[in-house]
């Protein structure tokens, strides 16, 4: 079956543009996560959706990162006026069962941003 | 922040060695995680140890945890060129939800 897929899977910005992040889990798993990976760094937790509930966006690094996930399938992360410092992979993941859940988390390739 | 820091930062062995890296973390867990991640498949998941348990083998691989010290290791045994790849331990916490913290991550490569 198909796994999480994310679209783009590049995307150059000139610096303050918004940009756009498409996450597509698979199809049926109720929690979704989007973390964000630096270079040569682990991934770092953005936020976590339980259906098309945003429980947790803690990581959320600025006022300027939303994320959205209006009917409980697809999600998208948008940057508002990308800065360098936004430049990174962006990983989303989704696993089968709901908070508190142990299910294994199956992430997508990714989408790298380049802000310029 | 990430909690978890993985030793060796990087690591060079031959074909049919056998590679072990280490993993540190700082507050008490659910489970740790390890996962490898390289340029053609992305971060794929490897192996889960609850915190209840010392031990857990899947293959080729073998991992150790230990709560007291707060720190996993990894083994891979019989490595292959095809196991080159960073690999990362994550941690659950015991409360909240699945978020997962990773740690820097361990560069092996594998030479034939």
């Amino acid at each position: 079956g198909a796994g999480v897929s994310q679209s783009p899977r590049y995307k150059v910005a000139k610096r303050g543009q918004d940009v756009a992040l498409r996450c597509d889990p698979i199809s049926g798993h109720v929690s979704l996560f989007w973390y964000q990976q630096a270079l040569g760094q682990g991934p770092e937790f953005l936020t976590y959706f339980q259906n098309e509930a945003q429980l947790d966006k803690s990581g959320l690094p600025s006022d300027r990162f939303f994320a959205e996930r209006p009917e409980g399938s697809v999600s998208t992360l948008k940057i508002q006026r990308t800065q360098q410092e936004d430049s990174a992979v962006y990983l989303c993941a989704s696993s089968l069962g709901d908070r508190g859940s142990t299910d294994t988390q199956y992430f997508g390739p990714g989408t790298r941003l380049t802000v310029l | 922040s990430q909690q978890g820091e993985e030793d060796p930062q990087a690591l060079s062995i031959q074909e049919g060695e056998n590679a072990t890296m280490n993993c540190s973390y700082k507050t008490s867990i659910n489970n740790l995680q390890w996962y490898r991640q390289n340029s053609g498949r992305g971060l794929v998941h490897l192996i889960l140890i609850r915190s209840n348990e010392r031990e857990k083998h899947s293959g080729r691989l073998r991992v150790t945890l230990d709560t007291s010290k707060k720190s996993s290791s990894l083994l891979i045994t019989a490595s292959r060129a095809a196991d080159t790849a960073s690999y990362f331990c994550a941690t659950k916490r015991n409360s909240g939800y699945s978020t997962l913290t990773f740690g820097k991550g361990t560069m092996l490569l594998v030479s034939p």
